[in-house]
C-alpha cells in the first residue's frame, strides 16, 4: 500500500479560479512533507517543505498546509494561471530514513 | 551553476544491451539519488548515495548498478537492459539526506527517457 495518497488524481480548472489538492500519508515517524511541481517533460521542482512544527507555508500563489495529527496536507493554488498546468507531487520523509515516499501526483489542467 | 545535469536526454536500447546514464551536480551536495518514473506510478527510488564511496539500494534496485567515486558524479548502469526498464529516469541531489538533519532542498535533473525494445 502506498504510504502517500493524493486526491483528486486529476482536475480541470478555469483560469483565474482557485483549487485545492489533498495529500494523506501514513509515513512514520514523520520528518517533513514537500510539495513539488512537475511540468510535462521536466524534472520536479520544489514548491514548499514543511516540518512537524509548521502548519502553513506559502510560495507565491501556492499555499501548503499540514496537519501532522491527522497526517494530512493540502496545496492551495490561488488565481490559477495557464502555467500552473502540471503534476503536483506530495513527498513525505521519515525521520532517520534517507528514502522519500512519493505520491502519484495530482494532474492539474488550467484552461482559458 | 548548472545544477543537476543528466545525459543523454533520450536513449533507445535493444534487450540485453548495457549502458550508463550520467548524472552530475555542481552544488557540492553529498546526497544523490536515482529515480524512475512510470505512468500512473509515483517516483520510485533505485539507488542513493550519502557521499563519495557510499551507496545504498532503494526500492527497485534490481538490474541497476551505481558507484560514487566523486562528490559530483553519480552514474547509473543498466547491466542487461530489459523492456521492463523502459521509463523516465531522474537524478536528484541535496545537501544531505534525512539522516543528516535538514530538511534539505532536493534538486532534480531534467530526466533521461529510455526505451528498451
Amino acid at each position: 500500500k502506498n504510504q502517500v495518497e493524493q486526491s483528486p488524481q486529476s482536475l480541470i480548472i478555469l483560469e483565474g479560479k482557485n483549487c485545492t489538492l489533498q495529500c494523506n500519508y501514513t509515513v512514520s515517524p514523520f520528518s517533513n512533507l514537500r510539495w513539488y511541481k512537475q511540468d510535462t517533460g521536466r524534472g520536479p521542482v520544489s514548491l514548499t517543505i514543511m516540518t512537524f512544527s509548521e502548519n502553513t507555508k506559502s510560495n507565491g500563489r501556492y499555499t501548503a498546509t499540514l496537519d501532522a495529527d491527522t497526517k494530512q496536507s493540502s496545496l492551495h493554488i490561488t488565481a490559477s494561471q495557464l502555467s500552473d498546468s502540471a503534476s503536483y507531487i506530495c513527498v513525505v520523509s521519515a525521520r532517520g530514513n534517507n528514502r522519500l515516499a512519493f505520491g502519484k501526483g495530482n494532474q492539474v489542467v488550467v484552461i482559458p | 551553476n548548472a545544477g543537476v545535469t543528466q545525459t543523454p536526454k533520450f536513449q533507445v536500447l535493444k534487450t540485453g544491451q548495457s549502458m550508463t546514464l550520467q548524472c552530475a551536480q555542481d552544488m557540492n551536495h553529498e546526497y544523490m539519488s536515482w529515480y524512475r518514473q512510470d505512468p500512473g506510478m509515483g517516483l520510485r527510488l533505485i539507488h542513493y548515495s550519502v557521499g563519495a564511496g557510499i551507496t545504498d539500494q532503494g526500492e527497485v534496485p534490481n538490474g541497476y548498478n551505481v558507484s560514487r567515486s566523486t562528490t559530483e558524479d553519480f552514474p547509473l548502469r543498466l547491466l542487461s537492459a530489459a523492456p521492463s526498464q523502459t521509463s523516465v529516469y531522474f537524478c536528484a541531489s541535496s545537501y544531505g539526506g534525512s539522516t543528516a538533519g535538514g530538511p534539505y532542498e532536493q534538486y532534480f535533473g531534467p530526466g533521461t527517457r529510455l526505451t528498451v525494445t
